[in-house]
């Protein structure tokens, strides 16, 4: 079956350069997340978005944005990026708004030197 | 602060053993989930509980949801060498909107030894 693919899966930045993460949600679903896991830590929501919406918004730092295009995947761009942002980033989409099952994709490692 | 709590933060027991992982959380929840995330990898959805269920079943995993107390328990029976992974409770808080995101707990790093 089908799942969330994330690309790229692995990123390195510098400080203060910008980076560009990309999901494509499993066929079908309309509600893509983002969440962010540092080191050791839980995933902590980040935002969410509805048929190309934005739906809910977590801890998203100003200096990220996010979107969802027609065919349904997203981008989450940050710009100024900082040590602390290294961290996993997981993409998960899901079929309802119900708060329903999320199925999540593989990651994409962001390492910020 | 976090919505989940999760205890223990590691548990490590013998194969074929039951591991329980206890959740708890702060507000009024839609419902909660538990997911596995095996080190460095994405979250994989193990179980839902409906805020008016107390009590669910999937294979080998049982979840008990108490919201009069605001905690919740996760039973892995006949564990196995594959159960060694982290697993997370999550709620989704009661709203009238949707794609709300998930907030999780801290997790639990369950280990079996063979």
């Amino acid at each position: 079956a089908a799942g969330v693919i994330q690309s790229p899966r692995h990123l390195i930045k510098e400080k203060r350069e910008t980076a560009t993460l990309k999901c494509y949600p499993i066929p079908r679903h309309d509600t893509v997340y983002w969440y962010q896991q540092g080191p050791g830590q839980d995933p902590q929501f980040l935002i969410s978005f509805y048929e190309k919406m934005q739906s809910d918004k977590g801890s998203i730092p100003d200096r990220f944005s996010a979107q969802q295009f027609s065919d349904y995947h997203s981008e989450l761009n940050m710009s100024s990026l900082e040590l602390g942002d290294s961290a996993l980033y997981f993409c998960a989409s899901s079929l309802t708004t119900a708060g329903e099952e999320q199925f999540f994709g593989p990651g994409t490692r962001l390492t910020v030197l | 602060s976090q919505q989940g709590e999760e205890d223990p933060q590691a548990l490590s027991i013998q194969e074929g053993e039951n591991a329980t992982m206890n959740c708890s959380y702060k507000t009024s929840i839609n419902n909660l989930q538990w997911y596995r995330q095996n080190s460095g990898r994405g979250l994989v959805h193990l179980i839902l509980i409906r805020s008016n269920e107390r009590e669910k079943h999937s294979g080998r995993l049982r979840v008990t949801l108490d919201t009069s107390k605001k905690s919740s328990s996760l039973l892995i029976t006949a564990s196995r060498a594959a159960d060694t992974a982290s697993y997370f409770c999550a709620t989704v808080l009661y709203s009238g909107g949707g794609a709300d995101g998930l907030t999780f707990g801290k997790g639990t790093h369950l280990i079996i030894q063979p």
